[in-house]
C-alpha cells in the first residue's frame, strides 16, 4: 500500500524558470493538501484540494502559484518565474477525511532550489 | 486568534534521560494532533487526542490533553537516539499552519 508518492524529490530551477511538483495521494484518499517548510521553520499551509476542486487557497500566493488536483493523475503544484525565496521543501499531505478528524498522511516531500 | 505555543523551542539530552514537551493555548483548543519530523525527513503522524483530560501511550511516549483542553503534552521515556528529530502538535481544528515545534537532539 504505497504512502503519499511526491515526485521529483529533488528539483533545481533557475530564476526565472516554471517549477512543477507532482503528489498522488494515498489510495483511498480524496483530500490533498500542500505545505512549504523552510529551515528550521515550521510548516506554512498553501492549498486544500479536493477532486477537481479547491476548497482552501488562503495561504498561497497571490502571484505565480497554482494548484490543482484533476479528475485524473496526481495533484500539481506549479510555481512560475521562480525567484531565489521559493527555494524551499514543499510537502504534500492527504487524508480520507478532513484534516480535523484524521491525521495526515506526508510525502516525502520535494527540495526545490533556486539558482 | 488562536496560537498554540510549543516549548522548549530546543532540547539537548542524553541517552536515557527522559524529554517533555508542551504546546500551550490562550484559548480551547479542538482537538491536538502529534507529528514527528526526523532531519532531513517529511513529518509523521504520532497520535490525535480529542477529549478532555485524555492520555494515550504508544511504548515509551505518552500523550495528555489538559483537562480544559488549553494545552497538551508529549513525554519520552528514556530517550534514545532514534527519538531525534522535531516534534509537532497542532490544533487540527483551527490552525493551517504548524508551529516550529521542539527540536530534540539525543547524544549516546
Amino acid at each position: 500500500n504505497a504512502g503519499v508518492m511526491q515526485n521529483p524529490r529533488h528539483l533545481v530551477r533557475r530564476r526565472g524558470q516554471e517549477a512543477r511538483l507532482r503528489c498522488s495521494p494515498m489510495k483511498g484518499h480524496s483530500h490533498v493538501y500542500w505545505y512549504r517548510q523552510l529551515p528550521e521553520e515550521g510548516l506554512k499551509f498553501m492549498v486544500y484540494l479536493q477532486k477537481e476542486n479547491i476548497i482552501d487557497e488562503s495561504g498561497m500566493p497571490k502571484e505565480r502559484f497554482s494548484a490543482e488536483f484533476p479528475k485524473e493523475g496526481p495533484s500539481i503544484l506549479r510555481i512560475q518565474q521562480v525567484v531565489r525565496g521559493d527555494s524551499a521543501a514543499y510537502f504534500c499531505a492527504s487524508s480520507p477525511y478532513d484534516r480535523e478528524s484524521y491525521g495526515y498522511t506526508f510525502g516525502s516531500g520535494t527540495r526545490l532550489t533556486v539558482v | 486568534g488562536q496560537q498554540v505555543m510549543q516549548i522548549p523551542q530546543y532540547q539537548h539530552v542524553q541517552e536515557g534521560e527522559d524529554f517533555t514537551t508542551y504546546c500551550n493555548s490562550s484559548t480551547t483548543l479542538s482537538n491536538i494532533q502529534w507529528y514527528k519530523q526526523r532531519p532531513g525527513g517529511h513529518p509523521v503522524f504520532l497520535i490525535q487526542l480529542v477529549k478532555s483530560g485524555e492520555v494515550k501511550k504508544q511504548k515509551r511516549l505518552t500523550f495528555q490533553f489538559g483537562e480544559a483542553k488549553k494545552n497538551s503534552s508529549l513525554h519520552i521515556t528514556a530517550t534514545q537516539t532514534t527519538d531525534v528529530g522535531t516534534y509537532f502538535c497542532w490544533d487540527s481544528g483551527y490552525a493551517l499552519n504548524f508551529g516550529k515545534g521542539t527540536s530534540l537532539l539525543v547524544t549516546p
